[in-house]
């Protein structure tokens, strides 16, 4: 089955700074790369999402990239802000009912 | 709108006891559904799904089971619980196979 390892765990950022965030993958037949974030107690919201046939994605401060041939993706935030501290999920899938979900990332924005 | 109810939000239950978690979601027919569990420190396991009334799939052998009697519920039981399922249960639906999945405000399981 898929694999998705994600680096690093634990991230802290100064406000303002950029942070990244980094999966790979195992499936080669991987072709749906979500990213999910995760605030304190609450549920996990999808906040942005990226299909095998294009490399970039952005969406106001957030962006991802994937390169297919090196089987890995990341997730960039830029000019961070306090509410950008949560916990980020990076997933995989080849477009059945399966989402391989990676370990998190706990992003922390310094003041 | 779409809605998503999830019940209990958190259970402490001895081992050996049974489990009965529930999720139903409102505003859409026929969603895909899923419970998927969080250990502490990790990322969410897929435990089962379903793409319809009765089609359950598992994807983790253990001692839990899951049913669909209704097309917007979603059932997650077990006979008898062990320690090692302790963790935070999340239900989420979807419209079109995994793409935009919605989570409940999931279930945080102690057994002790």
């Amino acid at each position: 089955g898929e694999n998705v390892e994600q680096h690093p765990s634990t991230l802290s950022v100064q406000e303002g700074d950029s942070a990244v965030i980094k999966c790979t993958y195992s499936d080669s037949a991987s072709n749906y790369f979500p990213w999910y974030k995760q605030e304190l107690g609450k549920r996990p919201q999808l906040i942005i999402d990226i299909r095998s046939n294009v490399g970039e994605k952005k969406d106001q401060r957030i962006a991802v990239t994937l390169n297919k041939t090196a089987k890995h993706f990341s997730l960039h935030i830029t000019e961070t802000q306090p509410e950008d501290s949560a916990v980020y999920f990076c997933a995989a899938s080849s477009g059945d009912y399966k989402l391989s979900f990676g370990a998190g990332t706990t992003v922390t924005v310094r003041a | 709108s779409q809605t998503i109810h999830q019940w209990p939000a958190t259970l402490v239950q001895p081992v050996g006891s049974p489990l009965s978690l529930e999720c139903t979601v409102e505003g859409t027919s026929n969603p895909n559904l899923y419970w998927y569990r969080q250990a502490a420190g990790r990322g969410l396991q897929l435990l089962f799904y379903s793409v319809g009334i009765g089609q359950i799939s598992s994807e983790v052998p253990q001692n839990l089971s899951a049913s669909r009697p209704q097309d917007r519920q979603f059932i997650l039981s077990s006979k008898k619980l062990l320690l090692s399922d302790s963790g935070f249960y999340l239900c989420a639906w979807s419209v079109q196979r995994v793409e935009k999945l919605f989570f409940g405000s999931g279930t945080q399981l102690s057994v002790l």
